[in-house]
C-alpha cells in the first residue's frame, strides 16, 4: 500500500507571498491532519480534515487554511508568508472515523513533509 | 493548554547500554503515542498505548503508560547504532488533537 505523499518536498518563497501544499493520504484513509515542525516550537497541530470538512483546528492564525477534496486529498494554504512560517509541514492520514477522540484508537501515518523556507 | 515534556532532550549512549526516555504530560489523557524520526525524514509510528498500565515491546524498545502519574516511558535495552534517531511522544486529547513532546535526540555511540 502506498504511503502518504506530499508535494512539493521543498519550497522557497519570499515574505508576503502565499503558498499551497498538497497531501495525498493512504488509500482508504479519510482523515488528514496537518502539523508544523520547527526547531523552536516543535511539532504543532494545525488542523484536521475528514470527509471534506475541517473537524479540528489548532491555535494558528487565519493565514493558515486548508481544504479536503472528495478523494481525501488535502491542501493547506498559507497566505501573506512571514519569516516565522519557515518550517517542515507534515501531513498525516488515518482511518479515524469518529469525530470524538475517544472513538479513535488508530495511529497516524505521516508523509515525508514539505520543507518551506521563507526569505 | 496541555503540555508535554520529554527528558532528556539529548541522549548520548554507548552501544549495549540501557536507558529510559520520559514523557510527562499535564492533563488527563488515556492514550499516548511514540514516534521515531530519522534526520531529514518523516515520523514513524512505534507504539500506541491506550490504557493505564499498558506496556508494549518491539525489539529493543519497550513503552509503558501510567495515566495516574501522567507519565510514559520508552526504555531502550542494549542500544545499537540503528536506534539513533529523535523520539517523540504525543498525547491524544479531545477532538482528535495530538500534542507532541519536545523530542529526545538519541545518539548511540559504537
Amino acid at each position: 500500500k502506498a504511503g502518504v505523499t506530499q508535494t512539493p518536498r521543498y519550497l522557497i518563497k519570499t515574505r508576503g507571498q502565499q503558498v499551497t501544499l498538497s497531501c495525498s493520504p493512504i488509500s482508504g484513509h479519510r482523515s488528514v491532519s496537518w502539523y508544523q515542525q520547527t526547531p523552536g516550537q516543535g511539532l504543532q497541530f494545525l488542523f484536521e480534515y475528514f470527509s471534506e470538512t475541517q473537524r479540528n483546528k489548532g491555535n494558528f492564525p487565519g493565514r493558515f487554511s486548508g481544504r479536503q477534496f472528495s478523494n481525501s486529498r488535502s491542501e493547506m494554504n498559507v497566505s501573506t508568508l512571514e519569516l516565522g512560517d519557515s518550517a517542515l509541514y507534515l501531513c498525516a492520514s488515518s482511518t479515524r472515523e469518529g469525530a470524538n477522540y475517544y472513538q479513535n484508537t488508530d495511529t497516524q501515518y505521516f508523509g515525508p513533509g514539505t520543507r518551506l523556507t521563507v526569505l | 493548554e496541555l503540555k508535554v515534556e520529554q527528558n532528556p532532550l539529548f541522549l548520548s549512549m554507548q552501544e549495549g547500554k540501557n536507558y529510559t526516555i520520559y514523557c510527562n504530560y499535564s492533563t488527563t489523557s488515556d492514550r499516548l503515542y511514540w514516534y521515531r524520526q530519522d534526520p531529514g525524514k518523516s515520523l514513524e509510528s512505534l507504539f500506541v498505548l491506550l490504557s493505564n498500565g499498558a506496556v508494549k515491546q518491539e525489539g529493543r524498545l519497550m513503552a509503558s503508560l501510567d495515566t495516574k502519574a501522567r507519565l510514559s516511558t520508552l526504555h531502550i535495552t542494549a542500544a545499537v547504532h540503528d536506534l539513533s534517531a529523535t523520539y517523540f511522544c504525543a498525547v491524544g486529547y479531545s477532538r482528535n488533537q495530538f500534542y507532541f513532546g519536545t523530542g529526545t535526540s538519541l545518539t548511540v555511540i559504537p
